[in-house]
């Protein structure tokens, strides 16, 4: 079975400051790997995905992460944080002939400070 | 870009009452749909994988009779907590779609409150 684990469940950072959030993998077969946002009683936003193509993936608002196979790692990075960047980040993992189901790990809230 | 929309948004009820949360899919079909369980500061849990026209697939430890999910069409799957109890209040949301290729689509929430 497939599994995520995110080390830190809590991340502080100064406005400007990089931000990283560690997720690493298990899957015996090659996974799927995806990071969400989700704010306060808010549903969740996908921020990018890796699917087996390039392993430095971009996503949305200036977010990314980098596949490492030897690592067994997917950590979310962005070069500078922003006020509006506070939030829960969730990895998830897919496998194939895992019925399209995501395992979510059990998420990082990403505080930001002035 | 792929559209769910969940509602309620927020919902408060008596206890031994049922609630139905709608998911649906605005500008796609969605053969599966999925349900998801969020407890305050934690992960979202798998509840059960909704599909078209079939029986929803349960999770291991949901209790199916408690959450009815039925999926009509291709484009609304309904969760219903039927005699809903303090225990029950929690975060639902809803995935329709997507794949792992495309990634998947969530609903907004609901936010159950049992009273």
């Amino acid at each position: 079975a497939q599994s995520v684990t995110q080390l830190g469940s809590h991340v502080s950072v100064s406005e400007g400051a990089l931000v990283l959030l560690r997720c690493n993998y298990s899957s015996s077969v090659p996974p799927y790997l995806f990071w969400y946002v989700q704010y306060p009683n808010q549903g969740l936003q996908l921020l990018l995905k890796y699917t087996s193509a390039a392993t430095l993936v971009k996503g949305i608002n200036d977010f990314e992460a980098e596949f490492k196979k030897s690592e067994t790692s997917f950590h979310l990075t962005k070069p500078s944080a922003h006020m509006s960047d506070a939030a829960e980040y969730f990895c998830a993992v897919s496998v194939t002939g895992g019925g399209n189901k995501l395992t979510f790990g059990t998420g990082t809230q990403l505080k930001v400070e002035l | 870009g792929a559209v769910v929309s969940q509602h309620p948004s927020r919902v408060i009820c008596k206890s031994g009452t049922s609630v139905k949360i709608e998911c649906r899919s605005l500008d796609f079909q969605a053969t599966t749909m999925f349900w998801y369980r969020q407890f305050p500061k934690k992960s979202l849990m798998l509840m059960a994988t909704s599909n078209e026209g079939s029986k929803a697939t349960y999770e291991q430890g949901v209790e199916k009779d408690k959450f009815l999910i039925n999926h009509a069409s291709l484009t609304l799957s309904t969760l219903t907590v039927t005699s809903a109890h303090p225990e029950d209040s929690s975060f639902y949301i809803c995935s329709a779609g997507g794949d792992r290729v495309y990634g998947y689509t969530f609903g907004s929430g609901t936010r159950l409150t049992v009273v």
